[in-house]
C-alpha cells in the first residue's frame, strides 16, 4: 500500500530565505504525486503535481517539486519565501494512473518570519 | 480544471440530529467520489470511496451506519451524518474522480461540522 511521509511536521523560514519541504514516499508501482496547501479554514488548493514525464515539476505561486525515483522522494521548493507562503502543506500519492484515493502525509506547519 | 462543490460549507447542529453533506461534480461526470475527515491541525484521512450505484466501501474503522454514503447520481454523492455527536465535529472534504485514466481527483472546499 502507498505511504507519503514528511519529515518536519513544522517548518520556519525568513522571508525571502529558500523554502524547502521534504515528502518521501511508499509505493508499488509508478506513483503519482501531489502537493497541496491549505490556509486556515480552507480546503485544499493543489499547488502541482507529478504523473509521468519531466520529473522536475512547475506549480503555482513559485513552487516546484522534483520526483526523484531512486530516492523515493517529492521534495517542494521555492527560492523565496513570502509572508503569504505560510500555511499548512501535505504531499499525497496515488497509484494506477491515479485510480487510488490520495493517500496523505501529515502535513508541514510553514511558518515565515519578517 | 474542474469543479467540484460541497454543500453545505457550514453546519452546526445538535447532538442526536442527522446532517446530509452533498457533494457535487460541477462539469464533470464522476463514476467516483472519495471522502476525507480532517480533524483541527491533522491530516486528510479517506472515509469511504463512493461508486455511483452502488454501495460504498468504507475504510477499517469508520462506522458505515453513522456515515451513511449514497452515490445516485454521475455528479452527485451524499455523506449523511446520523446521530451526530461532538466527537464527530470535524472538516468533511469530498473529491471526485474522473472516469477514464489517466484519473484526475478534483477536491470540494470542504464542509465544517459542529456538533453542539
Amino acid at each position: 500500500a502507498q505511504s507519503v511521509t514528511q519529515l518536519g511536521s513544522h517548518v520556519s523560514v525568513s522571508e525571502g530565505a529558500l523554502v524547502l519541504l521534504r515528502c518521501n514516499y511508499s509505493s508499488s508501482v509508478p506513483p503519482y504525486l501531489f502537493w497541496y496547501v491549505q490556509y486556515p479554514n480552507q480546503g485544499l488548493q493543489l499547488l502541482l503535481k507529478y504523473t509521468t514525464g519531466a520529473t522536475l515539476v512547475k506549480g503555482i505561486n513559485g513552487f516546484e517539486a522534483e520526483f526523484k525515483k531512486s530516492e523515493t522522494s517529492f521534495h517542494l521548493t521555492k527560492p523565496s519565501a513570502h509572508m503569504s507562503d505560510a500555511a499548512e502543506y501535505f504531499c499525497a500519492v496515488s497509484e494506477f494512473s491515479g485510480n487510488t484515493p490520495l493517500v496523505f502525509g501529515k502535513g508541514t506547519r510553514l511558518s515565515v518570519i519578517a | 480544471g474542474a469543479v467540484v462543490s460541497q454543500h453545505p460549507s457550514r453546519v452546526i447542529c445538535k447532538s442526536g440530529t442527522s446532517v446530509k453533506i452533498e457533494c457535487r461534480s460541477l462539469d464533470f461526470q464522476a463514476t467516483t467520489m472519495f471522502w476525507y475527515r480532517q480533524f483541527p491541525k491533522q491530516s486528510l484521512m479517506l472515509m469511504a470511496t463512493s461508486n455511483e450505484g452502488s454501495k460504498a466501501t468504507y475504510e477499517q474503522g469508520v462506522e458505515k451506519d453513522k456515515f451513511l454514503i449514497n452515490h445516485a447520481s454521475l455528479t452527485l454523492s451524499t455523506l449523511t451524518v446520523t446521530s451526530a455527536h461532538p466527537e464527530d465535529s470535524s472538516f468533511y472534504i469530498c473529491s471526485a474522480r474522473t472516469g477514464t485514466p489517466p484519473y484526475e481527483q478534483y477536491f470540494g472546499p470542504g464542509t465544517r461540522l459542529t456538533v453542539t
